[in-house]
């Protein structure tokens, strides 16, 4: 256990459900991200938050809706997802600093049908 | 290539030989980590080393770097079965980039009882 906590684990939606992944660490950290790990891809880094404010959008469409209420939990929303969206999709926190190592929850597996 | 690409992809060995995986990146770096994740989960940070430094060890894992060549390389020494897992480098840029790591696509280790 890495004190980083995701639910579900598992999620199959259709392409017109909406959705809401959960990440929540105790570790009294003030970063939190969002990665995507695809079949055959590197990590791909989606969101970062420090403090509560979102301070990366790598890019990622519209269809994927973060939200940070407090430093401890993160939500990723999702809506009329398309099948490539299936992926391993991780939650990290870190201490924001200078030279923070992340620490990862185990993931939800996503497969949008 | 990517930031932060393996080398090899795929490696396979005997339990008490040695293991070594490089990394080579393309930009300037503030430091370099390696995580560790076993199949379908999430990853577990092993060691990091800052930009300034040549060399770290941490129990049976040695870490290089070589800014010159823009590479780093992962000994994990007297291995074992449980040691069996994708390994990745992943390289984090400073400045305003701090805590956004790249990740390469990593190297799958197994290690034969």
């Amino acid at each position: 256990e890495t004190g980083v906590t995701q639910t579900p684990r598992h999620l199959v939606m259709g392409m017109t459900n909406k959705k809401s992944l959960k990440c929540e660490q105790h570790l009294g950290h003030n970063a939190m991200y969002w990665y995507k790990q695809s079949a055959k891809k590197p990590l791909e880094l989606m969101f970062v938050y420090n403090f509560k404010e979102q301070t990366e959008n790598n890019s990622v469409p519209s269809r994927f809706s973060p939200e940070c209420p407090n430093s401890s939990h993160l939500f990723l929303h999702l809506h009329t997802l398309q099948p490539e969206d299936s992926a391993l999709y991780l939650c990290a926190s870190s201490l924001g600093d200078r030279d923070g190592e992340q620490y990862f929850g185990p993931g939800t597996r996503l497969t949008v049908t | 290539s990517q930031q932060g690409e393996e080398d090899p992809q795929a490696l396979s060995i005997q339990e008490g030989e040695n293991a070594t995986m490089n990394c080579s990146y393309k930009t300037s770096i503030n430091n370099l980590q390696w995580y560790r994740q076993n199949s379908g989960r999430g990853l577990v940070h092993l060691i990091l080393i800052r930009s300034n430094e040549r060399e770290k060890h941490s129990g049976r894992l040695r870490v290089t770097l070589d800014t010159s060549k823009k590479s780093s390389s992962l000994l994990i020494t007297a291995s074992r079965a449980a040691d069996t897992a994708s390994y990745f480098c992943a390289t984090d840029r400073g400045g305003t980039s701090y805590g956004k790591l790249t990740f390469g696509q990593g190297t799958i280790l197994t290690v034969h009882p």
